[in-house]
C-alpha cells in the first residue's frame, strides 16, 4: 500500500463547476499538508499549505484536512479553464521527506 | 523573481554518459531537494541537503551524487547514465525542514539512449 493515495484522473467537468480533488494516506505522523498545481511541462506551484487538521481558504480554493479519516481535499470554486492542470497532495511528519500522491489531472471544459 | 532555476532544460544522453544537473535558488532558503518524477510514481526525492554543507539520501539515491556548492546551488550528478535514468528532474527548495513548504523549479527533462 502506497503511504498517499491520489486518484489519477482525468477530472473534466464545465466551466464554473465545484472541483474536489481528493488524498487518503496511512501514515498517522503526517502533520503537515500541501497542494501543488503543475501544468504541462512546468514545476509544481505550491497553491495551499495547512497544519493538522482543519479547513484553510484562499480565494476560489479551500484545503480540509481530516486527520481522524486520513484524508485530504482540495475544492476548487467557480472553476475556471486555466485551472486545468494536474493537482498534486503532499505531506510531510515534520522530516525532510515529504511525500508526494501521483496527481490528479483536471480538465475544466469551457 | 527568478524563485529556482534549473539547467539544462532538455539533455540526451547515450548510456554511460556523464552530466550534471545544475539548481540555484535566490530566495535564501536553507534547504534544498533533488526528485525525479515519472509516469504514475509521483515525485521520488533523490538527495536532500537540509543546510550548507550537509547531504542526505532520499527514497532513490543509486546512481547520483549531490554537491551542495554554497546556499544558493544545490548540482545533481549522474556519473555513468543508465536508460532507466530517463526522467523529469526537478529541483525544489524551502526555507528549512520538513515543516516548510518546498518552491520547485521548472524541471530538466533527461532522456538516456
Amino acid at each position: 500500500q502506497k503511504e498517499v493515495e491520489q486518484d489519477p484522473g482525468p477530472l473534466s467537468v464545465p466551466e464554473g463547476a465545484i472541483v474536489s480533488l481528493n488524498c487518503t494516506y496511512s501514515n498517522s505522523a503526517f502533520q503537515y499538508f500541501m497542494w501543488y498545481r503543475q501544468y504541462s511541462r512546468k514545476g509544481p506551484e505550491l497553491l495551499m499549505y495547512t497544519y493538522s487538521s482543519g479547513n484553510k481558504e484562499d480565494g476560489r480554493f479551500t484545503a480540509q484536512v481530516d486527520k481522524s479519516s486520513k484524508y485530504i481535499s482540495l475544492f476548487i470554486r467557480d472553476s475556471q479553464p486555466s485551472d486545468s492542470a494536474t493537482y498534486l497532495c503532499a505531506m510531510s511528519s515534520g522530516t525532510y521527506k515529504y511525500i508526494f500522491g501521483t496527481g490528479t489531472r483536471l480538465k475544466v471544459l469551457a | 523573481n527568478a524563485g529556482v532555476t534549473q539547467t539544462p532544460k532538455f539533455q540526451v544522453l547515450k548510456t554511460g554518459q556523464s552530466m550534471t544537473l545544475q539548481c540555484a535558488q535566490d530566495m535564501n532558503h536553507n534547504s534544498m531537494y533533488w526528485y525525479r518524477q515519472d509516469p504514475g510514481m509521483g515525485l521520488r526525492l533523490i538527495y536532500y541537503s537540509a543546510s550548507e554543507g550537509t547531504t542526505d539520501k532520499g527514497e532513490v539515491p543509486n546512481g547520483y551524487n549531490v554537491s551542495r556548492l554554497n546556499k544558493r546551488e544545490f548540482s545533481l550528478r549522474l556519473e555513468s547514465a543508465a536508460p532507466s535514468q530517463t526522467s523529469v528532474y526537478f529541483c525544489a527548495s524551502s526555507v528549512d525542514g520538513g515543516n516548510q513548504p518546498q518552491h520547485f523549479g521548472d524541471g530538466t527533462r533527461l532522456s538516456i539512449l
